[in-house]
């Protein structure tokens, strides 16, 4: 089956950095990926869809300057995020739409703790 | 917009005993409907979708679900739980948006499995 890997998994940074996630389809083409953030004991918000070649879509309320998306190949979506808060502590996870319709394949996700 | 409830924030059962996990979904168009396990450290798993046809639909790990367009629900059920059931489940329902379907999750149900 469609496999999507996230990496890395975990990582902790001080306030104020920038940190990076990737999101790779790994055996098949994605034109398009979602970002979701998850906070504990919630549900998944969407953030953003993440367009090859494109500008990504962002969701109402997500700060665009903050969450910086990049889909610079059809295998490859990354997250940046800017100048890293405490508030910004959570789990993100990336998905990758299959070739069944209306079928996603979600990575593992990345915890990211901002101290 | 479209919305998923699962009123049950958490459910515990013993091992060997049925279990239901409950979920609504407002969309005003024929939805696609999802439910996904999602295990400590480990990324989102598809037990079971519906698209159309038979309202009754099998996964796997033992899951079935029957969707009622009368009642707007798709509940999730299993005879006798395991005690590896034990994980986060979240119902959701996905809108197409051209290019490829957005998803939008419940709250999500934890599912505890006494021995």
């Amino acid at each position: 089956g469609a496999v999507v890997s996230q990496h890395p998994s975990r990582v902790i940074c001080k306030s104020g950095t920038s940190v990076k996630i990737e999101c790779r389809s790994l055996d098949f083409q994605a034109t398009t990926m979602f970002w979701y953030r998850q906070f504990p004991k919630q549900s998944l918000m969407l953030m953003a869809t993440s367009n090859e070649g494109s500008k990504a879509t962002y969701e109402q309320g997500v700060e665009k300057d903050k969450f910086l998306i990049n889909h610079a190949s059809l295998t490859l979506s990354t997250l940046t995020v800017t100048s890293a808060h405490p508030e910004d502590s959570s789990f993100y996870i990336c998905s990758a739409p299959g070739t069944s319709p209306h079928t996603q394949y979600f990575g593992p996700g990345t915890r990211l703790l901002v101290l | 917009a479209q919305s998923v409830t699962q009123p049950d924030i958490h459910i515990t059962v013993s091992e060997g005993a049925s279990l239901e996990l409950r979920c609504n979904y407002s969309y005003g168009a024929t939805p696609y409907l999802f439910w996904y396990v999602q295990s400590p450290g480990q990324g989102l798993q598809l037990l079971l979708k519906y698209f159309s046809g038979d309202t009754l639909v099998q996964g796997i790990k033992g899951f079935e679900a029957e969707f009622k367009r009368s009642q707007s629900s798709f509940n999730l059920r299993k005879p006798s739980v395991h005690w590896s059931d034990a994980a986060e489940y979240f119902c959701a329902v996905a809108v197409n948006t051209g290019t490829a379907s957005k998803l939008t999750f419940g709250t999500g149900t934890r599912l505890q499995v006494t021995l």
